[in-house]
């Protein structure tokens, strides 16, 4: 049990359009989840946190307009990346849990690439 | 403030010799905490955590850790190492108060295990 699942695995857009990462919890109902970046070779840095039915909190730094995070239901959450950059381009992970008392639970990431 | 600090960058042991990945914490109060394992190109895998009990916590793949609130310490320990562990390996401790629902992750330890 436990799983979480990412979409796309990979995307490679042009600048200036927008990409959009779906998060989903399988077989629960995660009552958080979160939005990770990951550069090459560093350690995770958390963006946001998402909670079902309300607006994500972002850490600081990031950039809410840039970075759109909607949490829908307690299964799917999204991460869309508007107007990317090159800049932009790196690995996102998302995760979920399902108590105040569980772990998280990470999806497989998505790699983007912005040309 | 909470947060979990990975000494070593990369630790590096031969097949069938024990391996250890260092982990120190820093929280108020009694820490949860968590160790992770990431592939290339994947999320992070959970092995194992300890919230309360005994200091000696088992986990998957057949790595263990020891709580030492002593030391404040989290070190994670195999003791006969596989190449196929060979991976990124991320401590977390989770936040306190209104925090609680955020993890906070070290820099994360690169393991070369040589045949």
């Amino acid at each position: 049990g436990a799983v979480v699942s990412q979409h796309p695995s990979r995307v490679i857009c042009k600048s200036g359009t927008s990409v959009k990462i779906e998060c989903r919890s399988l077989d629960f109902q995660a009552t958080t989840m979160f939005w990770y970046r990951q550069f090459p070779k560093k350690s995770l840095m958390l963006m946001a946190t998402s909670n079902e039915g309300s607006k994500a909190t972002y850490e600081q730094g990031v950039e809410k307009d840039k970075f759109l995070i909607n949490h829908a239901s307690l299964t799917l959450s999204t991460l869309t990346v508007t107007s990317a950059h090159p800049e932009d381009s790196s690995f996102y992970i998302c995760s979920a849990t399902r108590g105040l008392q569980e772990t998280q639970y990470f999806g497989p990431g998505t790699r983007l690439l912005v040309l | 403030a909470q947060s979990v600090a990975q000494p070593e960058d990369q630790v590096n042991v031969a097949e069938g010799n024990p391996l250890t990945v260092k982990c120190t914490y820093s929280v108020s109060g009694n820490p949860y905490l968590f160790w992770y394992v990431q592939y290339p190109n994947r999320g992070l895998q959970f092995l194992l955590k300890y919230i309360t009990g005994d200091n000696l916590v088992k986990g998957s793949y057949g790595f263990e850790a020891e709580f030492n609130k002593s030391q404040t310490s989290f070190h994670l320990k195999k003791p006969s190492a596989l190449v196929s562990d060979s991976a990124l390996y991320f401590c977390a401790v989770r936040g306190r108060g209104y925090n609680f629902n955020k993890f906070y992750f070290g820099s994360g330890t690169k393991l070369n295990v040589k045949p």
